[in-house]
Protein backbone atom coordinates (compact mmCIF):
# COMPACT_ATOMS: atom_id res chain seq x y z
CA UNK A 1 0.00 0.00 0.00
CA UNK A 2 1.49 3.61 -0.52
CA UNK A 3 1.15 5.52 2.69
CA UNK A 4 0.51 8.81 2.54
CA UNK A 5 2.36 11.39 5.79
CA UNK A 6 1.33 14.95 6.48
CA UNK A 7 3.36 17.58 8.46
CA UNK A 8 2.05 19.28 10.67
CA UNK A 9 -0.04 16.80 12.18
CA UNK A 10 -1.40 20.43 13.93
CA UNK A 11 -1.36 23.66 13.32
CA UNK A 12 -2.20 26.78 14.89
CA UNK A 13 -2.41 29.57 12.88
CA UNK A 14 -4.68 33.41 12.71
CA UNK A 15 -6.98 34.64 10.30
CA UNK A 16 -5.40 36.47 7.14
CA UNK A 17 -2.15 33.84 7.71
CA UNK A 18 -0.72 31.97 4.67
CA UNK A 19 -0.55 28.00 5.61
CA UNK A 20 0.99 25.25 3.89
CA UNK A 21 0.34 21.58 4.79
CA UNK A 22 2.54 19.05 3.07
CA UNK A 23 2.06 15.55 2.19
CA UNK A 24 4.21 12.70 1.00
CA UNK A 25 3.37 9.57 -0.62
CA UNK A 26 5.77 6.62 0.01
CA UNK A 27 6.45 6.36 -3.51
CA UNK A 28 5.55 8.18 -6.90
CA UNK A 29 1.88 8.62 -7.49
CA UNK A 30 2.29 11.81 -10.34
CA UNK A 31 -0.46 13.64 -9.83
CA UNK A 32 -3.01 11.22 -8.38
CA UNK A 33 -3.70 13.59 -5.47
CA UNK A 34 -6.56 15.04 -3.70
CA UNK A 35 -7.23 17.62 -0.89
CA UNK A 36 -10.22 17.43 1.48
CA UNK A 37 -11.38 19.32 4.30
CA UNK A 38 -13.29 18.39 7.33
CA UNK A 39 -15.05 20.35 9.74
CA UNK A 40 -16.55 18.62 13.22
CA UNK A 41 -19.54 16.52 12.96
CA UNK A 42 -20.02 16.77 8.77
CA UNK A 43 -18.49 14.83 5.71
CA UNK A 44 -15.25 15.51 3.85
CA UNK A 45 -15.54 18.15 1.36
CA UNK A 46 -13.32 17.80 -1.69
CA UNK A 47 -11.08 21.10 -2.50
CA UNK A 48 -8.79 20.01 -4.86
CA UNK A 49 -8.32 16.75 -7.52
CA UNK A 50 -5.02 16.18 -9.67
CA UNK A 51 -2.56 17.31 -7.37
CA UNK A 52 -3.93 21.74 -8.55
CA UNK A 53 -7.37 21.38 -10.16
CA UNK A 54 -9.71 23.32 -8.05
CA UNK A 55 -12.79 22.05 -7.25
CA UNK A 56 -15.95 23.94 -8.73
CA UNK A 57 -16.92 26.55 -6.04
CA UNK A 58 -13.73 25.87 -3.76
CA UNK A 59 -12.25 29.90 -2.50
CA UNK A 60 -9.54 30.63 -4.71
CA UNK A 61 -7.30 31.13 -1.46
CA UNK A 62 -7.24 27.16 -1.91
CA UNK A 63 -4.25 25.97 -4.20
CA UNK A 64 -2.74 22.63 -4.56
CA UNK A 65 0.62 21.53 -6.03
CA UNK A 66 2.91 18.85 -6.67
CA UNK A 67 4.15 16.09 -8.69
CA UNK A 68 5.44 12.63 -7.86
CA UNK A 69 5.86 12.28 -4.10
CA UNK A 70 5.47 15.60 -2.41
CA UNK A 71 2.96 17.57 -2.58
CA UNK A 72 1.51 21.01 -0.63
CA UNK A 73 -2.23 22.76 -0.21
CA UNK A 74 -1.53 26.19 0.81
CA UNK A 75 -4.49 28.78 2.02
CA UNK A 76 -3.09 31.72 0.78
CA UNK A 77 -5.22 34.35 3.97
CA UNK A 78 -7.00 32.09 6.59
CA UNK A 79 -10.08 32.76 7.12
CA UNK A 80 -12.30 32.21 10.09
CA UNK A 81 -14.55 29.03 8.40
CA UNK A 82 -11.07 27.28 6.93
CA UNK A 83 -10.19 25.95 10.84
CA UNK A 84 -10.61 22.02 9.95
CA UNK A 85 -8.80 19.29 9.42
CA UNK A 86 -7.61 18.58 6.25
CA UNK A 87 -6.89 15.29 4.54
CA UNK A 88 -4.38 14.43 1.20
CA UNK A 89 -5.19 11.24 -0.36
CA UNK A 90 -3.86 9.21 -3.05
CA UNK A 91 -5.63 7.79 -6.27
CA UNK A 92 -2.97 6.36 -7.79
CA UNK A 93 -3.59 2.55 -7.08
CA UNK A 94 -5.62 0.61 -4.86
CA UNK A 95 -6.41 0.80 -1.94
CA UNK A 96 -6.95 4.55 -1.93
CA UNK A 97 -5.16 5.88 0.82
CA UNK A 98 -5.31 9.03 3.15
CA UNK A 99 -2.68 11.02 5.25
CA UNK A 100 -3.12 10.90 8.93
CA UNK A 101 -4.76 14.34 8.65
CA UNK A 102 -3.47 17.79 9.71
CA UNK A 103 -5.68 19.87 12.22
CA UNK A 104 -5.79 23.86 11.38
CA UNK A 105 -6.30 25.87 14.58
CA UNK A 106 -7.15 29.17 15.75
CA UNK A 107 -4.33 30.92 17.46
CA UNK B 1 -28.14 19.03 -6.45
CA UNK B 2 -26.36 15.85 -5.35
CA UNK B 3 -27.89 14.25 -2.27
CA UNK B 4 -26.42 11.40 -1.14
CA UNK B 5 -28.34 9.60 1.92
CA UNK B 6 -26.68 6.60 4.00
CA UNK B 7 -28.56 4.65 6.33
CA UNK B 8 -28.74 0.86 8.46
CA UNK B 9 -26.06 2.16 10.75
CA UNK B 10 -26.72 0.78 14.39
CA UNK B 11 -25.24 -1.60 17.16
CA UNK B 12 -24.33 -5.28 16.24
CA UNK B 13 -22.54 -7.59 18.14
CA UNK B 14 -18.77 -8.94 17.21
CA UNK B 15 -19.58 -11.92 14.12
CA UNK B 16 -22.62 -10.16 13.02
CA UNK B 17 -23.91 -8.63 9.80
CA UNK B 18 -25.64 -5.23 8.77
CA UNK B 19 -26.40 -3.85 5.61
CA UNK B 20 -25.95 -0.28 4.85
CA UNK B 21 -27.73 1.77 1.93
CA UNK B 22 -26.85 4.65 0.37
CA UNK B 23 -29.52 6.32 -1.74
CA UNK B 24 -28.69 8.77 -4.50
CA UNK B 25 -30.85 11.82 -5.94
CA UNK B 26 -30.37 14.88 -8.15
CA UNK B 27 -27.58 13.36 -10.51
CA UNK B 28 -28.30 9.80 -13.06
CA UNK B 29 -27.34 7.32 -10.46
CA UNK B 30 -26.55 4.95 -13.43
CA UNK B 31 -23.26 6.95 -14.87
CA UNK B 32 -21.53 7.21 -11.81
CA UNK B 33 -19.37 4.88 -9.55
CA UNK B 34 -19.82 4.79 -5.65
CA UNK B 35 -17.46 4.66 -2.78
CA UNK B 36 -17.65 3.32 0.82
CA UNK B 37 -15.46 5.64 2.84
CA UNK B 38 -15.27 4.82 6.97
CA UNK B 39 -14.17 6.95 10.04
CA UNK B 40 -13.39 5.70 13.51
CA UNK B 41 -14.38 7.60 16.19
CA UNK B 42 -11.71 10.58 16.38
CA UNK B 43 -9.73 8.92 13.90
CA UNK B 44 -8.50 9.66 10.26
CA UNK B 45 -10.53 8.33 6.87
CA UNK B 46 -10.13 5.02 5.36
CA UNK B 47 -11.23 4.09 1.87
CA UNK B 48 -13.78 0.81 2.30
CA UNK B 49 -14.82 -0.63 -0.89
CA UNK B 50 -16.07 1.01 -4.51
CA UNK B 51 -18.43 -0.46 -7.13
CA UNK B 52 -18.59 1.09 -11.07
CA UNK B 53 -21.51 2.44 -12.33
CA UNK B 54 -22.88 -0.64 -13.36
CA UNK B 55 -21.86 -2.91 -10.49
CA UNK B 56 -19.50 -4.68 -12.98
CA UNK B 57 -15.98 -3.73 -11.40
CA UNK B 58 -15.87 -3.85 -7.60
CA UNK B 59 -12.62 -3.16 -4.90
CA UNK B 60 -11.96 -3.47 -1.48
CA UNK B 61 -9.60 -2.82 1.14
CA UNK B 62 -7.67 -5.45 2.60
CA UNK B 63 -9.22 -5.48 6.15
CA UNK B 64 -12.62 -5.91 4.98
CA UNK B 65 -11.99 -8.44 1.75
CA UNK B 66 -14.23 -11.50 2.05
CA UNK B 67 -16.55 -10.12 4.57
CA UNK B 68 -17.67 -6.66 3.55
CA UNK B 69 -19.00 -7.31 -0.04
CA UNK B 70 -20.99 -3.78 -2.07
CA UNK B 71 -23.78 -3.90 -4.60
CA UNK B 72 -26.11 -1.38 -6.55
CA UNK B 73 -29.74 -1.52 -7.61
CA UNK B 74 -29.56 1.64 -10.26
CA UNK B 75 -33.72 0.93 -10.38
CA UNK B 76 -33.72 2.47 -6.72
CA UNK B 77 -30.34 4.78 -7.01
CA UNK B 78 -29.14 2.71 -4.35
CA UNK B 79 -25.87 1.24 -3.36
CA UNK B 80 -25.25 -1.69 -0.30
CA UNK B 81 -22.20 -2.43 1.51
CA UNK B 82 -23.19 -5.82 3.42
CA UNK B 83 -20.98 -6.17 6.25
CA UNK B 84 -20.50 -9.58 8.03
CA UNK B 85 -18.14 -10.70 10.51
CA UNK B 86 -18.18 -7.85 12.19
CA UNK B 87 -15.23 -6.89 14.42
CA UNK B 88 -15.06 -4.06 16.95
CA UNK B 89 -12.58 -2.34 14.43
CA UNK B 90 -15.10 -2.12 12.34
CA UNK B 91 -16.86 0.53 14.46
CA UNK B 92 -17.00 3.69 12.67
CA UNK B 93 -18.86 6.41 10.59
CA UNK B 94 -19.61 4.74 7.13
CA UNK B 95 -20.09 7.38 4.34
CA UNK B 96 -20.69 7.05 0.66
CA UNK B 97 -18.81 9.40 -1.70
CA UNK B 98 -19.83 9.48 -5.21
CA UNK B 99 -16.92 9.60 -7.43
CA UNK B 100 -16.73 11.86 -11.11
CA UNK B 101 -16.92 9.46 -13.75
CA UNK B 102 -18.22 5.64 -14.20
CA UNK B 103 -15.38 3.96 -13.11
CA UNK B 104 -13.58 4.76 -10.29
CA UNK B 105 -11.04 7.74 -10.04
CA UNK B 106 -11.02 7.72 -6.56
CA UNK B 107 -11.92 11.26 -6.49
CA UNK B 108 -14.97 11.72 -4.12
CA UNK B 109 -17.12 14.24 -5.36
CA UNK B 110 -19.86 14.08 -3.06
CA UNK B 111 -20.10 12.68 0.25
CA UNK B 112 -23.40 11.55 2.42
CA UNK B 113 -23.43 12.76 5.81
CA UNK B 114 -22.90 9.46 7.08
CA UNK B 115 -24.28 6.56 9.26
CA UNK B 116 -22.48 5.43 12.54
CA UNK B 117 -22.03 1.40 13.00
CA UNK B 118 -20.90 0.50 16.57
CA UNK B 119 -19.72 -3.33 16.74
CA UNK B 120 -19.92 -4.05 20.77
CA UNK B 121 -21.12 -7.39 23.16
Amino acid sequence: DIQMTQSPSSVSASVGDRVTITCRASQGITNWLAWYQQKPGKAPQLLISDASNLESGVPSRFSGSGSGTDFTLTISSLQPEDFATYYCQQSFTTPITFGQGTRLEIK
Amino acid sequence: QVHLVESGGGVVQPGGSLRLSCEASGFTFNNYAVHWVRQAPGEGLEWVAVTSHDGGIKSYAESVKGRFTVSRDNSKNTVFLQMDSLRADDTAVYYCARDRGPYSSGWFVSWGQGTLLSVSS
